[in-house]
């Protein structure tokens, strides 16, 4: 099986602008969690979508936003891009999201904010 | 909110000594999981602890979750070059509604 994949792996953008960042889940699972890793914050869970949905969102302002495809794939916009957005960007993927599912995590995207 | 802190924040060790991570919980945690992370990679995941007291092994890896539940341990006995890398642990909340809130992690570093 395929594991997660995101895309792009790299991005560079400027203050001001937009991004969008995808991640396809491991074939047959429905639920997607994203996380943002920064060298001081760590890793800050940002919201989890489940068949469609979203399910549970951390606390980032509303310039983060998601959603998730039919086919369970999911994206991550984040508008009004800041220096302090530039991290990695992870999303994993559980089967059922049940609590005895394993997370699998994606290679991240990296993206640098200048 | 909730903070999950561990100790150390790095650790380096000589090839063949043993190491070990603690995580600590400002609230009771509902159940551990804990990660590996690769440098320049991605959190892989190792185990899931869900017991007071709890105790599971992976072959060099002992993980033990607090009988208190607001802290978790991992120990390494004999390290070698593959164990580098930075380990978390995560308490997963709101079970079922998936919610991981990560520990600051340690970065083990082998010395040859």
């Amino acid at each position: 099986k395929a594991g997660v994949t995101q895309t792009p792996r790299y991005l560079i953008k400027t203050r001001g602008q937009q991004v969008t960042l995808s991640c396809s889940p491991i074939s047959g699972h429905r639920s997607v969690s994203w996380y943002q890793q920064t060298p001081g914050q760590g890793l800050q869970f940002l919201f989890e979508y489940f068949s469609e949905t979203q399910r549970n969102k951390g606390n980032f302002p509303g310039r983060f936003s998601g959603r998730q495809f039919s086919n369970s794939r999911s994206e991550m916009n984040v508008s009004t891009l800041e220096l302090g957005d530039s991290a990695l960007y992870l999303c994993a993927s559980r089967s059922q999201g049940l609590a005895t599912d394993t997370q699998y995590f994606g290679p991240g995207t990296r993206l640098t904010v200048l | 909110g909730q903070q999950v802190m561990q100790i150390p924040q790095y650790q380096h060790v000589q090839e063949g000594e043993d190491f070990t991570t603690y995580c600590n919980s400002s609230t009771t945690l509902s159940n551990i999981q804990w990660y590996k992370q690769r440098p320049g990679g991605h959190p892989v995941f190792l185990i899931q602890l869900v017991k007071s007291g709890e105790v599971k092994k992976q072959k060099r890896l002992t993980f033990q979750f607090g009988e208190a539940k607001k802290n978790s341990s991992l120990h390494i006995t004999a390290t070698q070059t593959t164990d580098v890398g930075t380990y978390f642990c995560a308490d997963r909340s709101n079970f079922g509604n998936e919610k991981l809130t990560f520990g600051t992690g340690t970065r083990l570093t082998i010395i040859p």
